[in-house]
């Protein structure tokens, strides 16, 4: 049964690096592993997407070990603004079902 | 592009009532999402469409709803009879890259039935 798993929370302050691991033990072999951060009342807003290794965009950092049971955000330097819900999505191996993991809810403090 | 749009963004009905949600995707794009989530539940799949037909419906709840998409620029999600367990906000996202996961989501439509 794929199993998709976040830390609930997490807190932080102005100007740290965050690292946030999804775990993901049944994702499908093929598919990508993207990331979405969400603020109260607004939709799902993605961040960055990876296959293998190492994603850098201009606003994160995605690592994902050779066995893709799991993935790594790193934001850089997070400011008041990063506060939000950050949630992890695959495709599930076996079913291959879409499957959202159940968040993180990241706090930055001044 | 305006973005996806979602109508309404709020809706209060009482039990047994039929609701419909709508959603307008990002031209060009050729995948459809709808999704609810709840406290309890989170973000969940209901179902998507590939070029208007439906691909995976099994996220569906119940035959209570259903979802349709009679063209590349619309479509609608019901609840027919409404449920006070159906209170969510409904989410419809698209994409127009294939095995890309990147979706652009609407604002949504917060359901809250009586």
């Amino acid at each position: 049964l794929a199993k998709t798993t976040q830390p609930i929370s997490m807190d932080s302050y102005e100007g740290q690096e965050v690292n946030i691991t999804c775990s993901h033990n049944n994702i499908a072999t093929n598919d990508y592993i993207t990331w979405y951060q969400q603020f109260p009342s607004q939709g799902p807003r993605f961040i960055i997407q990876g296959y293998k290794t190492k994603v850098t965009n201009e606003v994160a950092s995605l690592f994902i070990p050779a066995d893709r049971k799991s993935s790594t955000l790193s934001l850089p330097r997070v400011s008041l603004s990063d506060t939000a819900v950050y949630y992890c999505l695959h495709w599930g191996g076996s079913s291959y079902k879409l499957i959202f993991g159940s968040g993180t809810r990241l706090l930055v403090r001044p | 592009d305006a973005g996806v749009i979602q109508s309404p963004r709020h809706e209060v009905t009482e039990m047994g009532q039929e609701v419909t949600l709508r959603c307008k995707p990002i031209s060009g794009h050729d995948y459809l999402f709808w999704y609810r989530q709840t406290m309890m539940r989170g973000l969940e799949l209901l179902i998507y469409f590939n070029n208007n037909v439906p691909i995976d419906d099994s996220g569906m709840p119940e035959d209570r709803f259903s979802a349709k998409m009679p063209n590349a620029s619309f479509s609608t999600l019901k609840i027919q009879p409404s449920e006070p367990r159906d209170s969510a906000v409904y989410f419809c996202a698209s994409s127009g890259t294939p095995g890309s996961n990147e979706q652009f989501f609407g604002p949504g439509t917060r359901l809250t039935v009586l």
